[in-house]
Order: structure tokens, then sequence, then C-alpha cells
């Protein structure tokens, strides 16, 4: 099994739709991240967590919001799909010496 | 603002010649600087990483190349193969506070046999 697992791998979705993407994390780390990734424009932090009760806001996090549901578990939702959030996003797990581990990645679009 | 700069977006090289990519920074507080290989369908992955400490850091044919005074790191990645072409991602780090990744942009390298 994948140290970080996110689900789905694909998802398609209309506007205004409320939809979640889920992570979860073998690592046992305490620390997780969703991040955004556009072509052209890189990795962006959209929230990070460093235990359940830690939740942060990235540089991107408007339309977005997170739940760190236990340590293993980061769920990311978009309350009402737009558009310009369709992206490929990762969620990654960070230990204590800067090691950052990512899933395979969700490709959402939104219609 | 992009907190890293990278440069070029997209880079094609021969088989057993020398890839380079570079990148810039402005936050002279950036003390972790690694670099990451993505494959299609695949999340990014840590390749090699460098702290400001010293000018240059290699593991096997891949090296860092540090200019602190300049702001500035590259890689380079000596007699590339066609199981090299990726995506490359260079970052930075902070020591003090959350210590988040910031990311450039992206260099998409393809190594033509």
């Amino acid at each position: 099994d994948a140290d970080v697992t996110q689900t789905p791998r694909n998802r398609i979705t209309k506007t205004g739709k409320r939809i979640m993407l889920e992570c979860s994390q073998t690592k046992g780390h305490d620390r997780m991240y969703w991040y955004r990734q556009d072509p052209g424009l890189g990795l962006r932090l959209i929230y990070y967590s460093f235990d359940v009760k830690d939740i942060n806001k990235g540089e991107i996090s408007d339309g977005y919001s997170v739940s760190r549901q236990a340590q293993a578990k980061f769920s990311l939702s978009l309350e009402s799909a737009i558009p310009n959030q369709t992206a490929l996003y990762f969620c990654a797990t960070r230990d204590s010496h800067y090691g950052y581990t990512f899933g395979s990645g969700t490709r959402l679009t939104v219609v | 603002q992009q907190q890293v700069k990278q440069s070029p977006q997209s880079l094609i090289v021969q088989k057993g010649g020398i890839s380079i990519i570079n990148c810039a920074y402005e936050n002279t507080a950036f003390d972790y600087f690694p670099w990451y290989q993505q494959f299609p369908g695949k999340g990014p992955a840590l390749l090699i990483a460098i702290r400001p400490d010293v000018s240059e850091k290699k593991e096997g044919r891949f090296t860092i190349s540090f200019n602190k005074s300049a702001k500035q790191f590259s890689l380079h990645i000596m007699d590339s193969q066609p199981g090299d072409s990726a995506t490359y991602f260079c970052a930075a780090s902070l020591k003090a506070g959350a210590n988040n990744l910031f990311f450039g942009t992206g260099t998409r390298l393809t190594v033509i046999p």
C-alpha cells in the first residue's frame, strides 16, 4: 500500500457542487498538507495541519476548507466548485527533517 | 508572487548530455533547498536537497550547485538518460515558523535517445 493514499484519482464535477477529496497516510507523521498543481504555476499550498487541532491556511485557501479527522486522515473540500478550481491536487505528509511524501494526486475537473 | 523562480520551463537534451535547471530566490531566510522529480500520474518525489552552508552536493548523476551570494541554485543531471524525462521542481523552505515548502514553476525535461 502507498504511504499516502488519495481518493478519488480522477473526478469530474459540475459547477456549484460540493466535493471532498480524501487523503490518508501510514507514515505516522503529524504534519499534513494539501497542494494544488497547475501548469506553469508549480505547486501552491492550500492548507496545512500540524496535528488534529492545528489547521492553517496556505497561500490559496479561498474556496477551500479542510478537516483533519485523525492523525492519518486529512480531507479537502470545495464547498461550491468553480471551473478555475480544475487542477491536480496533492496531499503530502512531512517528517521532522523536512522529508515530504506526496500522494499520487487527484485530477479534478469542474465543468 | 513567486517566491522561487525556475527556468527554463522546458528542456530537451540528447541522451548522454548534461541537463541544467536553474532557480533563484529572494528570501535570505530560506535554509533548505530540495529538488523534486515528478513522473506523469505520480506525485513529486524528493531527488536531492542542499542547505546553504555548502556550495555543492552530488548524488550519483545529480548535482546541486548553490550560490548563496547570488541567491541561486541549480540542478545538473550528468549523462542524461531517457528515464530522466520528467518534470523537475526546485523548492525552498524557511528554518523558522511553519517550514512550508515554496515551489518553483517546474521544468519539463525530455531526454531524446
